[in-house]
């Protein structure tokens, strides 16, 4: 297992069009997180999943972001007709469910460019 | 106010001092509390990680944690300039589902 994926690494759009952020995450973590980091500030929860089920969304994920677990594996995180408020690096995480620490493995992010 | 206050730094210090980092929270529920390093371009990588108050020591990091002051530490000694790098902490409560909730970050630059 090479730990969790995200494709694409960098993502450069104008504003208005849509972008679909895809994260694979550590095939035996059942549960997924999306987060939001911009440029010298933590990550910023977004939502997160527990196999299939979106269990949790921030009052920052507007109505423009939708996110999928369809089977429980890869999630896609879609934005629709992108601002540039919205340029930022989108961290997904995963994980197995906690008995103790919740320990999240991140991916290296996907960077979003919106001109 | 943020949940989790973290200065941002720069922290600059010569190769072989001890790194002090802090972050200071509001939310009481909070039961765990983990340190992330992330380099540049890079996703966080968890450090380590302690329960409640207490210290924890993992080689040349250890951290600490005084939830009567919401007040959290960790400590890098025999600073390397790989250390270099921005360090997140983190922190969960089993109530709220476990999700982290992170510090601004602090970086951190050791001089050869």
């Amino acid at each position: 297992d090479t730990g969790v994926s995200q494709d694409p690494r960098h993502k450069i759009t104008k504003r208005g069009q849509n972008v679909t952020f895809r994260c694979d995450p550590i095939s035996e973590h059942n549960r997924l997180y999306w987060y939001r980091q911009t440029l010298g500030q933590g990550p910023e929860f977004l939502t997160y999943f527990q196999n299939e089920a979106q269990l949790e969304k921030s009052r920052l994920l507007s109505n423009r972001f939708s996110a999928e677990r369809p089977k429980g594996s890869f999630s896609t995180l879609e934005i629709q007709r992108t601002e540039q408020g919205d340029s930022a690096m989108y961290l997904c995480a995963s994980s197995v469910v906690p008995s103790g620490a919740n320990v999240l493995t991140f991916g290296a992010g996907s960077r979003l460019t919106v001109l | 106010q943020k949940e989790v206050e973290q200065d941002p730094g720069p922290l600059s210090v010569p190769e072989g001092a001890i790194v002090s980092l802090n972050c200071t929270y509001s939310n009481s529920a909070f039961q765990y509390f983990m340190w992330y390093r992330q380099y540049s371009r890079k996703g966080p990588e968890l450090l380590m990680y302690t329960y409640s108050s207490g210290n924890k020591e993992d080689g040349r990091f250890t951290a600490q944690v005084d939830k009567s002051s919401k007040y959290i530490s960790l400590f890098i000694r025999d600073s390397q300039p790989s250390d270099s790098a921005t360090y997140l902490c983190a922190m969960s409560a089993v109530a709220a589902g476990n999700k982290l909730t992170f510090g601004g970050g602090t970086r951190v630059l050791v001089k050869p």
